[in-house]
């Protein structure tokens, strides 16, 4: 891939359950971000986490990054049916422009 | 604000034809990013235009493909002539620039037959 990995591919889980997607990146990073995509929609920006924070919260989202393992974690807490969807971590390169994606993790909550 | 836009939404053409797709980024944005996912696999990086400028093309497939963006405008992506391994959603993004994020549009799905 151009960047990195997400872990679990797949997630399914109960309503109100927590959701713990992980993200694994090969470079050095300026910062880290997370999105969401719903079936044949475009992406949308949940957070962003700099290389200098360590974790990072909106909501019901928690994010943490680990420069040192270069992985990240978004847990999405007390789930609801409404955030099944596709998440994808993406990176900006330390001195770069661009933003690299990975290949998401497709979650889904049943009600 | 409006959101990007892109379009079309949908495109079916054989095997050699030519396909134009468009995207136009949010008003004031001079960041505009091609992404394109195929099969599922990796949102893949495409080209970074800074206004009317290429930043980065380093994603480009291969000579088939043509990115424009006179006026640092809208954007076009023309592919001559298609193959069927370009199938797939082509999605456009605009940002401010910095740490701002990507606003994506809505995607272009290409088949490519």
């Amino acid at each position: 891939s151009q960047q990195g990995e997400e872990d679990p591919q797949a997630l399914s889980i109960q309503e109100g359950e927590n959701a713990t997607m992980n993200c694994s990146y090969k470079t050095s990073i300026n910062n880290l971000q997370w999105y969401r995509q719903n079936s044949g929609r475009g992406l949308v920006h949940l957070i962003l986490i700099r290389s200098n924070e360590r974790e990072k919260h909106s909501g019901r989202l928690r994010v943490t990054l680990d420069t040192s393992k270069k992985s990240s974690s978004l847990l999405i807490t007390a789930s609801r049916a409404a955030d099944t969807a596709s998440y994808f971590c993406a990176t900006v390169n330390t001195g770069g422009f661009k933003t690299i994606f990975g290949a998401g993790t497709r979650l889904f909550v049943k009600a | 604000e409006a959101g990007v836009t892109q379009f079309p939404s949908h495109s079916v053409i054989e095997k050699g034809q030519t396909v134009t797709l468009r995207c136009d980024p949010i008003s004031g944005h001079d960041n505009l990013y091609w992404y394109r996912r195929v099969m599922g696999k990796e949102i893949k990086f495409l080209l970074h235009f800074v206004k009317e400028s290429k930043q980065d093309e380093s994603g480009m497939p291969n000579n088939r493909f043509l990115a424009e963006r006179t006026g640092g405008t809208y954007s076009t992506l023309k592919v001559q002539p298609a193959e069927l391994e370009d199938s797939g959603v082509y999605f456009c993004a605009s940002s401010a620039g910095g740490n701002s994020p990507l606003h994506f549009g809505n995607g272009t799905r290409l088949t490519v037959t």
